[in-house]
């Protein structure tokens, strides 16, 4: 069956980095993008980016760019987020979320649990 | 960047009534890419419904969805006790790929 699943919970200082993984079975890897989304306590979802596994293209928000990087490990079949210079804004879950591609944009058809982030000095 | 408002912020209901949650797009959306997700407490999104009125694999006919240009709609037609949640709709037609404010589906 199709799972995504997610490193576990990281603190971190302000300025310090973080690298969420979100390991995939169940489905061709190359076949699905993978999306970052992310969630702050109490707050709706907020789209980060993402990256084609079968190129390594990735695209992300205007939010991020350049404090986000998205990478994956074909063999392994898990997909890396890094978001560096963290501030405590960045508090959140962030969530992987797997998209079909083809020529047109779908929905995220499944989503792993979430990466509890939290941001404290 | 296209804006979703959704609305109402809270939506509070007895169990076997009509939910219709409305979401509305701060420009025209082709309606293949418009998405609503369900989202419990604790737990990570789940897709409902894509291309406006299409049910994910698995998602019981009382929920359907429609709408087109700016104004699009999530209709649950009778609430199950698992229905209350918190929903989401979001455009994939554009980067970056934004989501409404959620609409809170809360027992009366």
């Amino acid at each position: 069956q199709v799972q995504l699943v997610q490193s576990g919970a990281e603190v971190k200082k302000p300025g310090a980095s973080v690298k969420v993984s979100c390991q995939a079975s169940g489905f061709t890897f190359n076949q699905y993008t993978m999306h970052w989304v992310r969630q702050a306590p109490g707050q709706s979802l907020e789209w980060m980016g993402w990256i084609n596994p079968a190129t390594g293209v990735t695209g992300s928000s205007q939010d991020f760019r350049g404090r986000v990087t998205f990478t994956r490990d074909t063999p392994a079949r898990t997909h890396y987020m890094e978001l560096r210079s963290l501030a405590s804004e960045d508090t959140a879950v962030y969530y992987c979320a797997r998209e079909y591609e083809t020529a047109t944009p779908k929905a995220l058809d499944w989503w792993g649990q979430g990466t509890s982030v939290t941001v404290s000095s | 960047e296209i804006v979703l408002t959704q609305s109402p912020g809270t939506l509070s209901l007895s169990p076997g009534e009509r939910a219709t949650l409305s979401c509305r797009a701060s420009q025209s959306i082709s309606t293949t890419y418009l998405a609503w997700y369900q989202q419990k407490p604790g737990k990570a999104p789940r897709l409902l419904i894509y291309s406006t009125s299409s049910r994910a694999t698995g998602v019981p006919d009382r929920f359907s969805g429609s709408g087109s240009g700016t104004d699009f709609s999530l209709t649950i037609s009778r609430l199950e006790p698992e229905d209350f949640a918190v929903y989401y709709c979001q455009q994939y037609n554009t980067s970056p790929r934004t989501f409404g404010q959620g609409t809170k589906v809360e027992i009366k």
